[in-house]
């Protein structure tokens, strides 16, 4: 079966620190793995993705995700963080069969 | 990149009422768009994918005579919520699949509130 696991809820962050998401999947495929990043009341940005090239993903607005196939994990990351990077987070997998598997979310605040 | 809108971004309807909500890709086409549901605080609900020009796929437990979902051009979606409840009252969000394998475009959403 494949499944999306984001394993926090909400983190909370220093502005100025490094963020951690963290995010991890299952699945017999070779998966895509994407991560989305919503602000309140707004749409889902893409902020990179994972398809089977480079294992170290560069986004947009500093982030950036390594593809842990041993580890089944692709985790978000960000050297420091920015009052504006406060949103929510999602990280999907597109399953086999051409359907989206979402992560439940991760709320990020950014503390001054 | 791509670009997806959806009209209207905000909407307020009584119960009993139907509201139509259009989802566009602006610069490309798109075979598959998908409409998806959140609820407050929780992540996106996959509603139903929708083909362009053959009927929508609808997830278990979403009722397709009540969420009428049309797909008639390669660059238009509705979605029709039927005699809207109080509890249809929601933020919806549609998508549109890029080129890219299982990459998606979204819309920037509208937030429906039946009174």
């Amino acid at each position: 079966a494949q499944s999306v696991t984001q394993l926090d809820s909400h983190v909370s962050v220093s502005e100025g620190t490094p963020v951690l998401l963290r995010c991890n999947y299952s699945s017999s495929y070779s998966p895509s793995l994407f991560w989305y990043v919503q602000h309140p009341n707004k749409g889902l940005q893409l902020l990179l993705k994972y398809t089977s090239a480079a294992t170290l993903v560069k986004g947009i607005n500093g982030f950036e995700a390594e593809f842990k196939k041993s580890e089944t994990s692709f985790h978000l990351t960000k050297p420091s963080a920015h009052m504006s990077d406060a949103a929510e987070y999602f990280c999907y997998l597109g399953g086999s069969q051409g359907n989206l598997i979402f992560g439940k979310g991760t709320k990020l605040s950014v503390k001054p | 990149g791509a670009v997806v809108s959806q009209h209207p971004s905000r909407v307020i309807c009584k119960s009993g009422t139907s509201v139509k909500i259009e989802c566009r890709s602006l610069d490309f086409q798109a075979t598959t768009m998908f409409w998806y549901r959140q609820f407050p605080k929780q992540s996106l609900m996959l509603m139903a994918t929708s083909n362009e020009g053959s009927k929508a796929t609808y997830e278990q437990g979403v009722e397709k005579d009540k969420f009428l979902i049309n797909h008639a051009s390669l660059t238009l979606s509705t979605l029709t919520v039927t005699s809207a409840h109080p509890e249809d009252s929601s933020f919806y969000i549609c998508s549109a699949m890029g080129t890219g394998i299982h990459e998606q475009y979204f819309g920037p959403g509208t937030r429906l509130t039946v009174t």
